[in-house]
C-alpha cells in the first residue's frame, strides 16, 4: 500500500524555522513529483511548493517563496520542507502528496499532515 | 491569479442527487480534479481529469466541465458522502496549483 508519513510538525515562534520530512513507501518515489499543501485551521487547502522527480525543478506559492525550499532524496524516498522566517499566517496541517509527472496531473496520494503553529 | 469558486453548501436528503459547482474563467478549457475530506481525515481524490474516477471510488460520483463551470455530481447521496469537497486545477499562466473555496455537502 502507498504510504506518506509526515514528520516535524512542531510550535514555533514568529520568525523561527522548522524542517518537514516525509517518508514515502509502496510506490516507486523516484518516479513521481511530489507537493506541499496547507490547511489553516478551519480553512481551505492550500498548495504550497512542488518539485518534480529528479528533485531539480522546483515551484512555490507566491505567499511561500524566498522563506520555503522544498527537497528530495530519493535514495531515502523521503521529501522535506525547509520552512523559514516563520509567519503566523503558516499556521496550518502540511500534507505531503504524490502526483504523477506533469503540470496537469492531480494529487494522487495524501500524507495524514503534520501540524506547524507558529506563535509567539 | 486564477480564482475557483464554489458555494458553501449544498444539501440533498438520501437517494437523492447532490451537485457541486466550480466556476472559473474558461474552466472547460483546463483539467478539473476533486477532492473529498471528512472531518479529521487527509482528502481524497474522487474525480480526476474532469470525468475519470479513481478503482476505489464509487460509481455515484461523476464529472462534467464545459463553458466557465465544473460540476461533481454524486447520485443516490449516502449519510457517508457527508464531507467537504474541492475542486482544484493548474494554472499554467502562473505554474500554481489552485484549489476552490470547498462546499460543505449536508446529507438531510
Amino acid at each position: 500500500d502507498v504510504q506518506l508519513v509526515e514528520s516535524g510538525g512542531d510550535l514555533v515562534r514568529p520568525g523561527g524555522s522548522l524542517r518537514l520530512s516525509c517518508a514515502a513507501s509502496g510506490f516507486t518515489f523516484r518516479n513521481y513529483w511530489m507537493h506541499w499543501v496547507r490547511q489553516a485551521p478551519g480553512k481551505g487547502l492550500v498548495w504550497v511548493a512542488r518539485v518534480d522527480s529528479y528533485g531539480s525543478e522546483t515551484r512555490y506559492a507566491d505567499s511561500v517563496k524566498g522563506r520555503f525550499i522544498v527537497s528530495r532524496d530519493n535514495a531515502k524516498n523521503t521529501l522535506h520542507l525547509q520552512m523559514n522566517g516563520l509567519k503566523v499566517d503558516d499556521t496550518a496541517v502540511y500534507y505531503c502528496v504524490s502526483s504523477k509527472t506533469g503540470s496537469t496531473a492531480y494529487f494522487h496520494n495524501w500524507g495524514q499532515g503534520t501540524l506547524v503553529t507558529v506563535s509567539s | 491569479s486564477y480564482v475557483l469558486t464554489q458555494p458553501p453548501s449544498v444539501s440533498a436528503a438520501p437517494g437523492e442527487t447532490a451537485r457541486i459547482t466550480c466556476g472559473g474563467s474558461d474552466i472547460g478549457s483546463k483539467s478539473v480534479n476533486w477532492y473529498q475530506q471528512k472531518p479529521g481525515q487527509a482528502p481524497v481524490l474522487v474525480i480526476y481529469y474532469n470525468t475519470d474516477r479513481p478503482s476505489v471510488i464509487p460509481g455515484r460520483f461523476s464529472g462534467s466541465n464545459s463553458g466557465n463551470t465544473a460540476t461533481l455530481t454524486i447520485s443516490r447521496v449516502e449519510a457517508g458522502d457527508e464531507a467537504d469537497y474541492y475542486c482544484q486545477v493548474w494554472d499554467s499562466s502562473s505554474d500554481h496549483y489552485v484549489f476552490g473555496t470547498a462546499t460543505k455537502v449536508t446529507v438531510l
